[in-house]
């Protein structure tokens, strides 16, 4: 079975710059799921999907990152301008029924 | 309290030896925690689920603390392929309407040889 597929692995812009990351999740997982992993930190969610409706984002700073997943498959994660505390690892992970996340590898983005 | 709190280690022990890391939270509401391993500049990955008090698989064991609101992770016979950030996932922060799961900010073993 197919993972999560994200991309890209990685991206290093400049601060005020924006950059998009793409997820498309496990077939037939309908909850998805944004993080960001600062280094040394564990996951910090950003938001979170159900098919194609936003369940949570709280923790989204919604002045500068928007996200969307308009068929309820895969899902953008966009932020516009960048900071340089935006430097992270960006996880994408969907969901079984049973609670079990799985994770793409990952989006490592350096804002310079 | 802050919802999730890891001792981030690093635990530093010999190949054979017995490790256990705890991962205290608040807000409990279900029964049902997660365990995840990261390695270095890897994402994460499930290492065990638990759905009831506790689970063993093989040389890991995960177990709940209601009362003192932990949950624990121990490692028996440490080999050096142990050597990672585990993640804890402990309950109450997610239900089958699909509310995030929080994770803590991981305990660090190096296991040496």
């Amino acid at each position: 079975e197919a993972g999560v597929a994200q991309s890209p692995r990685y991206k290093i812009i400049e601060k005020r710059q924006s950059v998009a990351f793409w997820c498309n999740p496990i077939s037939g997982h309908a909850t998805l799921y944004w993080y960001q992993q600062i280094l040394g930190q564990g996951p910090k969610l950003l938001i979170q999907f159900q098919n194609n409706g936003v369940v949570d984002d709280s923790q989204l700073p919604k002045d500068r990152f928007s996200a969307e997943r308009l068929k309820g498959v895969d899902s953008t994660l966009k932020i516009q301008p960048a900071k340089l505390e935006d430097s992270a690892v960006y996880l994408c992970a969907s969901r079984l029924i049973t609670g079990e996340l799985f994770f793409g590898e990952g989006s490592r983005l350096t804002v310079l | 309290r802050k919802e999730v709190e890891q001792d981030p280690g690093p635990f530093n022990v010999p190949e054979g030896a017995t490790v256990a890391f705890n991962c205290t939270y608040s807000n409990s509401a279900s029964q049902s925690f997660f365990w995840y391993r990261q390695d270095c500049r890897k994402e994460p990955k499930l290492l065990m689920s638990v759905y009831s008090s506790g689970n063993e698989d093989g040389r890991f064991t995960a177990q709940l603390n209601r009362a003192s609101q932990y949950i624990s992770l121990l490692i028996r016979d440490s080999k050096l392929s142990d050597s990672a950030t585990y993640l804890c996932v402990p309950p109450g922060l997610w239900s089958q309407a699909g509310t995030a799961l929080i994770f803590g900010k991981g305990t660090t073993l190096s296991v040496s040889s």
